[in-house]
């Protein structure tokens, strides 16, 4: 299966921009994804971006790709308290539909 | 109009007993997961079933065992529930043919906790 890794923990000022980088060892899936988790709240499939693609914008949310560095990041502009949670890469194994997700990384929010 | 439900919501149980969680979609998926997410929030897949395999993560205990009455359903059944087995378990379901077919929604989670 593939391996996932994430950073634990970021911090970020209220209207800054937070990004959240995940990197993976092998795959030849055709989405790589994240999900959101609240406190306390299952996962809530966050975007996805199709592996033949660099970038995927959608509003304050902004994907990027690169494949040849398998390399995966999450950016949120102007973050708000809201956005305070935990955020999973998840990237489906090699030929296959499961899903391996990173550890996750929380995202504090001071306002 | 809930996709991915789970029943119940909390579960706390002594060490020993025998327990199951519930899980139902209405999406019309084929495929359906359970995941184990540790104290740490570290979520790792324990089974993938639809109607034509089982996957086990051989890390699962066999103590573990899912069961699928239909399409809709996957339920969980533990047997002598160990102290270990606190966690928050989480079901998924995924259209594994379609174009984003590997997408997958998850339900609300079942919080159990053993003493």
């Amino acid at each position: 299966g593939e391996d996932v890794e994430q950073s634990l923990f970021l911090s970020v000022r209220e209207g800054d921009s937070s990004v959240i980088n995940c990197t993976y060892t092998d795959s030849s899936s055709t989405y790589l994804y994240w999900y959101k988790q609240e406190p306390g709240a299952g996962l809530q499939l966050l975007t996805y971006i199709f592996s033949n693609m660099d970038m995927k914008q959608d509003q304050r949310l902004t994907v990027l790709l690169n494949k040849k560095d398998k390399h995966l990041s999450l950016r949120i502009a102007d973050t708000q308290t809201g956005d305070s949670a935990i955020y999973f890469c998840a990237v489906p194994w090699a030929g296959s539909y499961q899903l391996t997700f990173g550890k996750g990384t929380k995202l504090s929010v001071i306002p | 109009d809930t996709a991915v439900s789970q029943t119940p919501k909390y579960l706390v149980t002594q060490m020993g007993n025998d327990k199951s969680i519930k899980c139902e979609q209405n999406l019309g998926h084929d495929t359906m997961y359970w995941y184990k997410q540790d104290s740490k929030k570290f979520l790792k897949i324990m089974f993938s079933y639809n109607n034509k395999e089982l996957i086990i993560n051989e890390t699962v205990p066999n103590r573990f065992s899912p069961k699928s009455p239909d399409k809709a359903h996957l339920n969980l059944h533990i047997n002598s529930l160990e102290l270990g087995d606190s966690a928050v378990y989480f079901c998924a379901s995924s259209q594994v043919r379609g174009l984003a077919g590997e997408t997958q929604y998850f339900g609300p989670g079942t919080r159990l906790l053993v003493l």
